[in-house]
């Protein structure tokens, strides 16, 4: 089973901030918080990871809490080209633990 | 570099008929997983190789079988496929460091059973 929770859906408007919450209450200390997302029907699409600190790339930062149990993606200046399902996996450094998707966020730009 | 090749694209089957769905990957990663996505639904993990010569269990491995050929290929393969298969397939690879494992994925097979 998925390790982590997601809001099915959400909506945020065009050039304003997209912060999709996840919450993975049962997180252990070697296990990292990756996010993807999937346009359309396409595969899905690396976004960013971190383990405690706050990690910014060029698409987007990731925020986690002090105790581990939830993050936020924030993708800062929203586009119609970021609709799109968002997920929010939790994945152990070891190599045979599974990545496995739960159902995710769809998240709808609104123009 | 072409990333994750995955063929066919499209298949057609008829209920019993069997398939192997091909994947290969050119960036010498370690790992490979096979997925499905049904319609509106997320993906769920059908199998994965976490090195050459090695296969495990995912979410929903009934129905199916796999093969890790080599380091670049994973196959995938319905021995009698049914209705409930009909699905879109995803291969993805990854490189394990332990401390950044993205994932790359395919484009997909849509599968249908009839």
């Amino acid at each position: 089973d998925a390790k982590t929770t997601q809001p099915p859906s959400m909506d945020c408007a065009e050039g304003r901030a997209a912060n999709l919450p996840c919450n993975h209450s049962t997180i252990s200390g070697n296990e990292y918080v990756y996010w993807y997302r999937q346009i359309h029907s396409q595969g899905p699409q690396y976004i960013i990871h971190g383990l405690k600190n706050n990690e910014t790339n060029e698409m987007a930062s990731l925020i986690i809490t002090e105790d581990r149990k939830s993050s936020t993606l924030i993708l800062p200046h929203a586009t119609l080209r970021d609709t799109a399902v968002y997920y929010c996996i939790v994945k152990a450094v070891n190599r045979d633990d599974k990545i496995i998707f739960g159902k995710g966020t769809r998240l709808h730009i609104l123009p | 570099n072409a990333g994750v090749t995955q063929t066919p694209k499209f298949q057609v089957l008829k209920t019993g008929q069997s398939m192997t769905l091909q994947c290969a990957q050119d960036m010498n990663h370690n790992s490979m997983y096979w997925y499905r996505q049904d319609p509106g639904m997320g993906l769920r993990l059908i199998y994965y190789s976490a090195s050459e010569g090695t296969t495990d269990k995912g979410e929903v491995p009934n129905g199916y079988n796999v093969s890790r050929l080599n380091k670049r290929e994973f196959s995938l393969r319905l021995e009698s496929a049914a209705p409930s298969q009909t699905s879109v397939y995803f291969c993805a690879s990854s490189d394990w460091t332990g401390f950044n494992e993205k994932l790359f994925f395919g484009s997909g097979t849509q599968l249908s059973v009839l």
